[in-house]
């Protein structure tokens, strides 16, 4: 069975630039996560999607960060326009359930560096 | 003060010692306690669950939760270089969305 697939896995963009994200999660998984980890800083959750549905965006920094999940399969997250605070690693993850106890499967995760 | 902390490390042991990694909280909502590993370039795993305070054992790892001094452990007997890796504590509340400590880097020499 494939695991949550993530691409890129590394970007490097300018500031004022858009980057999009993307990622599959495993096939059957409802539950749809971002999270992300800036440069020495713990991994922090972004948002939470249920099928196409967002369940939770209260860790979405601003908006200039968009995620959609049509068709509740893959999912992608915009960033437009990237600033330097931007940079760190991206991850996605997937679970079956919404439970608190629900196995989190993540990806590799994308490395974004904005210059 | 931090939600979740760790100890970052790095710590490094002999293999076959046993390794003791802890992680402190202050959220007393928190009732299911997860320990994640993550290898370099990849994602977290979870290793170990843990629902409210007590012991669960899996292999050559151990999880203690203790709530009433908010302190949650991550026992490792006989460690392998294979072990080497950054762990994770995740605690969560119902209803709520994991808070991951920041990482406790771990280094099992042969």
């Amino acid at each position: 069975e494939a695991g949550v697939t993530q691409f890129p896995s590394h970007s490097v963009i300018e500031k004022g630039q858009t980057v999009t994200l993307r990622c599959d999660p495993i096939s059957g998984h409802d539950n749809l996560y971002w999270y992300r980890r800036v440069m020495g800083k713990e991994i922090k959750f972004l948002l939470h999607f249920v099928k196409e549905s967002k369940q939770d965006e209260s860790g979405m920094p601003n908006n200039r960060f968009l995620a959609e999940r049509t068709g509740g399969t893959y999912s992608t997250l915009k960033v437009q326009p990237a600033e330097l605070e931007d940079s760190g690693v991206y991850f996605c993850a997937s679970s079956q359930g919404g439970a608190p106890s629900a196995k989190l499967f993540f990806g590799s995760g994308t490395q974004l560096s904005v210059l | 003060q931090k939600e979740v902390e760790q100890d970052p490390g790095p710590l490094s042991v002999p293999e076959g010692a046993i390794v003791s990694l802890n992680c402190t909280y202050s959220n007393s909502a928190f009732q299911y306690f997860m320990w994640y590993r993550q290898y370099s370039r990849k994602g977290p795993e979870l290793l170990m669950y843990t629902y409210s305070s007590g012991n669960k054992e899996d292999g050559r790892f151990t999880a203690q939760v203790d709530k009433s001094s908010k302190y949650i452990s991550l026992f490792i007997r006989d460690s392998q270089p294979s072990d080497s890796a950054t762990y994770l504590c995740a605690p969560r509340g119902y209803g709520q969305n994991f808070v991951f400590g920041p990482g406790t880097r771990l280094s099992v020499l042969p």
